[in-house]
């Protein structure tokens, strides 16, 4: 079975501090996807990322950068030098091989404090 | 920027009545989905649907929701008779691979 967990329900940070957001999944498939969705106060999900297992290389672009470790069922995802344009909620969500469908976690609220 | 698109971004419907939510896909995405999200919870599956038929559904999913693809470019979510429990924002999907799905704006359907 599949599950996807955010411990983290609500984070505040004041502007440009750094700011981690874990994600921890479990899943039986040695091939899946792992992905990242912004929801901001206006309702949409936007999507960030996805890391397929194989890849675990950690990806950086612009002030977002992503952890990817196995080891650890782990994909974490950093905001450097936060704003008040990322508060929002974030959700990280997990796809089996095979499944086309999206698992989400419950999310963690981000507040950016100016 | 190609985009999901979902009509309309706020219905609201009397217990009982039959509601369509509407959606028009990225247009050489082949795989459709729907998803839920009662407010405030995290987003549900519901349906996914490919080659004009449904290739996964959740148990969310019961007889009284049915999805389909009347033409070239739209693709709705019915929801026959609607429960006060149906209130939640529902989320169209579309993608052009297997994984890694484009999400619309969502519509927020309330049932009073």
């Amino acid at each position: 079975a599949q599950k996807v967990t955010q411990a983290q329900t609500e984070i505040s940070v004041v502007e440009k501090e750094d700011v981690t957001l874990d994600c921890v999944y479990e899943t039986r498939d040695t091939t899946y996807y792992l992905f990242w969705y912004k929801q901001p106060p206006s309702g949409e999900l936007v999507f960030l990322i996805r890391r397929n297992s194989f890849d675990e290389q950690n990806e950086i672009s612009g002030r977002y950068s992503w952890n990817f470790q196995k080891s650890t069922s782990s994909f974490n995802f950093t905001i450097t030098a936060s704003q008040v344009v990322d508060s929002a909620v974030y959700f990280c969500a997990l796809s089996e091989a095979g499944a086309n469908n999206l698992f989400f976690g419950t999310g963690t609220r981000l507040t950016v404090i100016p | 920027e190609p985009e999901v698109t979902q009509t309309p971004s706020h219905q609201v419907t009397q217990m009982g009545q039959e509601v369509i939510l509407r959606c028009v896909p990225i247009s050489n995405h082949l795989y459709f989905y729907w998803y839920r999200q009662i407010l405030g919870q995290k987003v549900e599956f519901l349906v996914s649907f490919y080659n004009n038929e449904i290739s996964e559904k959740s148990e969310i999913f019961d007889d009284q929701f049915s999805v389909e693809r009347p033409d070239g470019s739209n693709f709705t979510l019915k929801i026959r008779s609607t429960k006060l429990e149906d209130s939640a924002m529902y989320f169209c999907a579309s993608s052009g691979g297997l994984v890694g799905a484009f999400f619309g704006q969502g519509t927020r359907l309330t049932v009073v």
